[in-house]
């Protein structure tokens, strides 16, 4: 079974501009969530989706947004770049009705912003 | 140990020992602690769980201890080898809230 899949692998913007971010779950699996990885923050949760409903979201400005689809991959975007977005940005999926929501990450998507 | 959100610290061991590290968790109400292993250039990968219910679970190479009392989490790696070398990190759930600690250096001598 294919893990996580998240592309692109690396990115890099400049201030101002606007990302999207892809991931693709292990097959089956129905929940996605994204984080921020930062060696000050370490990791932190963005939002969380189950059958295309943002099911849970972290502490983060508007800036921020993320859709799934139906297929149950899911997409983040970041507008408008600041410098403190640049992280290390990962994606993890759970098995539908995972009582331990043991979550299998991506390899993540490491975004500079310049 | 470890703090949530502070800076990263290391443990260096040499190959063969055994590692001990340790987790300060922060919610009382947590029921649930994974921890996760990142080695770099890789997203997170599981390698044990516990419930608040238990004090020890055992996995292959590894034990993870809960004290709720001092609210303390620890993994006991036996005999560390090069392919153990990785950040290690907890995390605690309770409800639909998970939490993620910064994460201890591991860093295995030949």
């Amino acid at each position: 079974k294919a893990g996580v899949t998240q592309t692109p692998r690396y990115l890099i913007k400049t201030r101002g501009q606007q990302v999207t971010l892809s991931c693709s779950p292990i097959s089956g699996h129905r929940s996605v969530s994204w984080y921020q990885q930062t060696p000050g923050q370490g990791l932190q949760f963005l939002f969380e989706y189950f059958s295309e409903t943002q099911r849970n979201k972290g502490n983060f400005p508007g800036r921020f947004s993320g859709r799934q689809f139906s297929n149950s991959r899911s997409e983040m975007n970041v507008s408008t770049l600041e410098l403190g977005d640049s992280a290390l940005y990962l994606c993890a999926s759970s098995p539908l009705g995972s009582p331990k929501n043991i979550q299998y990450f991506g390899a993540g998507t490491r975004l500079s912003v310049l | 140990g470890e703090s949530v959100g502070l800076h990263l610290p290391t443990l260096s061991v040499q190959e063969g020992d055994n590692s001990i590290i340790n987790c300060a968790y922060s919610n009382s109400a947590s029921d649930y602690f994974i921890w996760y292993k990142q080695e770099s250039g890789k997203g997170p990968q599981f390698i044990i769980d516990i419930r608040s219910n238990m004090d020890k679970r055992q996995g292959q190479r590894v034990t993870v201890l809960l004290n709720k009392t001092v609210k303390h989490l620890s993994l006991q790696i036996a005999a560390t080898q090069p392919g153990d070398s990785a950040v290690y990190f907890c995390a605690e759930k309770w409800d639909n809230d998970m939490r993620f600690g910064a994460g201890t250096r591991l860093t295995v001598k030949p």
